[in-house]
């Protein structure tokens, strides 16, 4: 089945270190998202990328990277500068990033201890 | 400049009862507006959208949404609420390039179902 997959769907971390988040699709989209998901509020966009090897900041950028070496891979690390990390963590994907027609995995809480 | 806002933050209706979700929109362009669902610890899933063609939006599991845009609404509905119909609903809207980077999220409404 064609589908996003996150890993892991729950992490824990100590301050002052760095995490990442694994986000995979097959389902052969050009574009790739993460959204911070806070209690109470909507998503809010970290990074996104529209091809290989370019992506753009989202509203939220300071504190985080991302790199898209492969078309299927999105990889989010959260650094020790990201003060407030702890959240749920989505990643999407879209045909071409030209819709709003998002297709969403299933999330990664990170906890900081 | 664009902006959502639900008007509920939470709702609560009985099982077999109408649902109706508020959704108004601000944008300065002709928008593109879409509903997502997310079931606790899920990723969400896109109900309907409106891209500017028929104003009455009809989505997966009976939803459906209506665009007015005298009133600049974009409110979901329901006839008759099931008890997997409780979920978090995102009311979204888009810029008119309709582009994924120019999405704008609601806060939600957590729809609560009662048996």
């Amino acid at each position: 089945d064609g589908g996003i997959t996150q890993s892991p769907k729950y992490l824990f971390r100590k301050e002052g270190q760095n995490v990442t988040l694994s986000c995979e699709q097959n389902l052969n989209h050009d574009a790739m998202y993460w959204y911070r998901q806070d209690p109470g509020q909507g998503l809010r966009l970290i990074y996104y990328s529209q091809i290989v090897n370019d992506f753009q900041k989202g509203d939220i950028a300071e504190g985080y990277s991302v790199s898209r070496e492969k078309k299927e891979s999105f990889p989010l690390t959260v650094t020790s500068a990201q003060k407030n990390p702890t959240a749920f963590y989505l990643c999407a994907s879209s045909i071409d990033g030209e819709t709003g027609e998002l297709f969403f995995g299933e999330g990664s809480r990170l906890t900081v201890l | 400049a664009q902006s959502v806002t639900q008007l509920d933050s939470h709702v609560s209706v009985s099982e077999g009862t109408p649902v109706l979700l508020r959704c108004n929109y601000s944008s300065s362009y002709s928008p593109s507006l879409f509903w997502y669902v997310q079931h606790p610890n899920k990723g969400l899933q896109l109900l309907l959208k409106y891209t500017s063609a028929a104003t009455l939006v009809k989505g997966i599991n009976g939803f459906e949404a209506e665009f007015k845009k005298s009133e600049t609404s974009f409110h979901l509905t329901k006839p008759s609420a099931h008890m997997s119909d409780a979920a978090e609903y995102f009311c979204v809207v888009s810029n008119s390039g309709g582009g994924a980077d120019g999405l704008t999220f609601g806060k939600g409404t957590h729809l609560i179902i009662q048996p």
